[in-house]
């Protein structure tokens, strides 16, 4: 079955940078596309951009150009988000989902991973 | 961008009554790339319906998915306890992705 796994809370200081791992099983790791989402506290959903870890390629939100990074590890089917330079207006809980396409629906998501940004 | 606008933001009903949700998009979007999400408190969301008016796996066929060009429509035939959550529409055929800022389904 398939299951998209990610790493835990983490708590970080105004400036500093998170990685957010997101592990897949279940399926071919390299036929589909992943993309991150995260919603803020009592928010809605945000779409933060998409990496295909078949080749790697990624297309980021304009807003979050700049300060979020994509990448894949395809030996441990592991997708990961950076973002830096982080402000309490990063709080959220980063999401993790995955698609069929580049233009695709998210069919099963990670469960999340909560990122407070506190000093 | 598409902007993606959600009516009502709250809608309260009683189980067994039918809901009605609305997204209007700001401009067009392709009925092959319209999707509905339900999302449980502490949880992330869930796909219900894609391509519009398609119900993704083990989705009740309580729920349906209709419209067109700019307006779409979630309906809830007979509400269940559980359908008292949230629910987003998203648009997927215009990058960036963006999502609807929901709609809650309260009990009345």
């Amino acid at each position: 079955q398939v299951q998209l796994v990610q790493s835990g809370a983490e708590v970080k200081n105004p400036g500093a940078s998170v990685k957010v791992s997101c592990k897949a099983s279940g399926y071919t790791f390299t036929s589909y596309y992943m993309h991150w989402v995260r919603q803020a506290p009592g928010q809605g959903l945000e779409w933060m951009g998409i990496i295909y870890p078949g080749g790697g390629s990624t297309t980021y939100a304009q807003k979050f150009q700049g300060r979020v990074t994509m990448t894949r590890d395809t030996s441990t089917s592991t997708v990961y988000l950076e973002v830096s330079s982080l402000t309490s207006g990063d709080t959220a809980v980063y999401y993790c989902a995955r698609t069929s396409g580049w233009y695709g629906y998210f069919d099963y998501w990670g469960q999340g991973t909560l990122v407070t940004v506190s000093s | 961008e598409i902007v993606l606008t959600q009516s009502p933001g709250t809608l309260s009903l009683s189980p067994g009554e039918r809901a009605t949700l609305s997204c209007r998009a700001s401009q067009s979007v392709s009925s092959t790339y319209l999707a509905w999400y339900q999302q449980k408190p502490g949880q992330a969301p869930r796909l219900l319906i894609y391509g519009t008016s398609s119900r993704a796996t083990d989705i009740p066929d309580r729920f349906s998915g209709s419209g067109s060009g700019t307006d779409f429509t979630l309906t809830i035939s007979r509400l269940e306890p559980e359908d008292f959550v949230v629910y987003y529409c998203q648009q997927y055929g215009s990058s960036p992705f963006t999502f609807g800022p929901g709609t809650k389904v309260d009990i009345k």
